[in-house]
């Protein structure tokens, strides 16, 4: 069955560094997402790509945040400067088309000492 | 008003007790709904697509009132293995997909 892959599974970084989040999505599939978890908390939404473009952000997904598919099959997501409270689960989500369900990789445990 | 909102829980549960969860959502154009499940500190997986006429997969039973703006989920005969957190997910028209805060289920011996 075809999954959704993320790498790494836990990265630890130290506040001010930039990390990158990576996930490779399903092979025929047009959207795509980051959420955060925050331990203990619900899952929130980050931001959505389609077409090579961002459609919708949140709040948090601040100027700190960036997200690319380079080479047309990973999708990334960069914090440029890390600080503690981002500290979190980051799931990548994508789906076929708009309305259909999303499938989740199993998430980056990111860690910011 | 939250978009999708659900009753956080913890619902505590006997094995073998019939359990059912509420979603409500804010949106009236949403289109599509889904149940997730989320075990601690793993992915959501998706459990079922909620239908207009409501659907069944073994003990779980999917339902939406498009009047009243909810979903439902029934989980029959409780299992162990049921424990987890159940996401309600709503996608508005032309939007992305919304969750509820999640609804933790612990099914005791």
């Amino acid at each position: 069955e075809p999954e959704v892959t993320q790498t790494p599974s836990h990265q630890v970084t130290q506040m001010g560094q930039e990390v990158i989040l990576r996930c490779v999505p399903i092979s025929n599939h047009l959207y795509f997402y980051w959420y955060r978890q925050i331990l203990g908390q619900k899952v929130e939404f980050l931001v959505s790509f389609y077409n090579n473009e961002i459609s919708e952000k949140s709040e948090i997904f601040d100027d700190q945040f960036s997200v690319e598919r380079p080479d047309g099959s990973n999708f990334t997501l960069k914090i440029r400067s890390t600080k503690l409270e981002d500290s979190a689960m980051y799931f990548c989500a994508t789906q076929r088309n708009m309305n259909t369900e999303a499938f989740f990789g199993q998430g980056t445990r990111l860690t910011v000492v | 008003r939250k978009e999708v909102e659900q009753d956080p829980g913890p619902f505590n549960v006997p094995e073998g007790a019939t359990v059912a969860f509420n979603c409500t959502y804010s949106n009236s154009a949403s289109q599509s709904f889904f149940w997730y499940r989320q075990d601690c500190r793993k992915e959501p997986k998706l459990l079922m697509s909620v239908y207009s006429s409501g659907n069944e997969d073994g003990r779980f039973t999917a339902q939406l009132n498009r009047a009243s703006q909810y979903i439902s989920l029934l989980i029959r005969d409780s299992k162990l293995s049921d424990s987890a957190t159940y996401l309600c997910v709503v996608i508005p028209a032309g939007n992305m997909l919304t969750f509820g805060g999640g609804t933790r289920l612990m099914v005791k011996p």
